[in-house]
């Protein structure tokens, strides 16, 4: 079914730099959208980046473009976000998950079928 | 306001049958996905192009779809079923992913 594992969450100053990761098992990375999601405390999901099977695909939210990247390793089953230039509301636990872009099959969106337990990020002076 | 809007709140007593609601504004007709979260936890799929149940899940859960709403039902709701559940969605190019707001189910 698969498993997924973030880490390089922590505390960092406004203005500041974190690159989280996300290490896959149990399924074949390779050929799989790869999404992060982001939720602040005590509120809800927001998608915040896809990136498509080969890596040449990349989306973000708005609040983000420019600041964040994804990446992905698929040689070594791995998902990345570098995230810069870092505000106190992107303070918020960021989950990887299975899925999330287009299906050319159907045109419709793949589900995020495989979640990480979840890392947290705190932008705090 | 989200383009999926969703009541915050839903309470039944156990064994009784909830229905949680998901309306979608300006969004094309996307097949609707639908997650469980409970507290501390990720998300969990729980119901997959609107309709279908991943392995797994309960039987209880079944989702369906008319017009602009989205439903989420769960029959002989148990004590563990409290949670919060998120539909979720697509934009006009399937590529963009949108949640709404989310839903608290409190089981009495």
């Amino acid at each position: 079914e698969g498993q997924l594992a973030e880490s390089g969450g922590g505390l960092v100053q406004p203005g500041g730099s974190l690159r989280l990761s996300c290490a896959a098992s149990g399924f074949s990375f390779r050929t799989y959208w790869m999404t992060w999601i982001r939720q602040v405390p005590g509120k809800g999901l927001e998608w915040v980046a896809n990136i498509k099977e080969d890596g040449y695909e990349k989306n973000y939210v708005d609040q983000v473009k420019g600041r964040f990247t994804i990446s992905r390793d698929n040689a070594r089953d791995s998902l990345y976000l570098q995230m810069n230039n870092l505000r106190v509301e992107d303070t918020a636990v960021f989950y990887c998950a299975r899925g999330g872009g287009h299906d050319v099959l159907t045109g419709d969106v793949f589900p995020l079928d495989v979640w990480g337990q979840g890392t947290k990020v705190t932008v705090s002076s | 306001s989200s383009d999926l809007t969703q009541p915050p709140s839903v309470s039944v007593s156990p064994g009784q049958t909830a229905r949680i609601t998901c309306l979608r504004h300006s969004l094309p007709k996307r097949y609707t996905y639908w997650y469980q979260q409970k507290p501390g936890q990720a998300p969990v799929l729980v119901i997959y192009k609107d309709s279908e149940r991943p392995s797994g899940i309960p039987d209880r859960f079944s989702g369906s779809s008319s017009g602009t709403e989205v439903t989420l039902t769960i029959s002989g709701v148990q004590a563990e079923d409290e949670a919060d559940y998120y539909c979720q969605s697509a934009d006009s190019s399937a590529t963009y992913v949108v949640f709404g707001g989310g839903t608290k189910l409190t089981v009495l």
